[in-house]
């Protein structure tokens, strides 16, 4: 496509239940950032895939979030057991390449809420 | 990262320029500027970068002090569509991966008036 895309755009869940969150990132694009923001907050980075590197997770709160990206494409970040301070917007980036001067392009981001 | 500091807000008449401001006074050698905005219920776009020359593309232009130490953000004709939170960061080249994450401030809330 022609730009980063996320799925749902929004999501409404209980604490306590499973959701996951979808990234489809610029074809041709091997690395991909996955980052929350909070209301009124700046981005915390969550999770980090570089091809066929192992991604770095040390942006993860807690051993309830977890992301995969298969086929070096598309990426899926779960959360488990999900709680009242998870409630974000789940924004995903993908670069060209892994340069420190690559554009990061997100998409538009999944706002979640959980009641 | 180099810590930036920004106005929190800035009103901007449409049609006029509008000029950001940006201080990064302990920005070392390696260290880039990146200007992104996010225009409500939106993904952050990118804007423009620099390392130390002024930068000019289709969305604004990026002025560097010769000491590196603030830059300004310029859009030169200010829509609506503007308004938006600005945010400045510096980001290093020489570290890899993860370290490549971007790492926003509060940002400038620039507000374009009819």
């Amino acid at each position: 496509g022609a730009g980063v895309s996320q799925s749902p755009s929004n999501k409404v869940t209980e604490k306590g239940k499973d959701v996951e969150l979808r990234c489809d990132p610029i074809s041709g694009h091997t690395a991909l950032y996955w980052y929350r923001q909070s209301l009124g907050q700046g981005l915390e980075f969550l999770i980090y895939f570089q091809g066929n590197s192992a991604p770095d997770k040390s942006g993860l709160p807690s051993d309830r979030f977890s992301a995969e990206r298969t086929g070096g494409s598309v990426s899926t970040l779960t959360i488990q057991r999900t709680q009242q301070e998870d409630s974000a917007v789940y924004l995903c980036a993908s670069i060209v390449g892994g340069l420190p001067t690559d554009t990061q392009y997100f998409g538009p981001g999944t706002r979640l809420t959980v009641l | 990262d180099a810590k930036t500091t920004q106005p929190p807000s800035m009103d901007c008449a449409e049609g006029r320029a509008a000029n950001l401001p940006c201080n990064h006074s302990t920005i070392s050698g390696n260290e880039y500027v990146y200007w992104y905005r996010q225009i409500h219920s939106q993904g952050p776009q990118y804007i423009i970068h620099g390392l130390k020359n002024n930068e000019t593309n289709e969305m604004a232009s990026l002025i560097i002090t010769e000491d590196r130490k603030s830059s300004t953000l310029i859009l030169p004709h200010a829509t609506l569509r503007d308004t938006a939170v600005y945010y400045c960061i510096v980001r290093s080249f020489t570290s890899g991966g993860s370290n490549y994450k971007l790492t926003f401030g509060k940002g400038t809330l620039l507000t374009v008036n009819p």
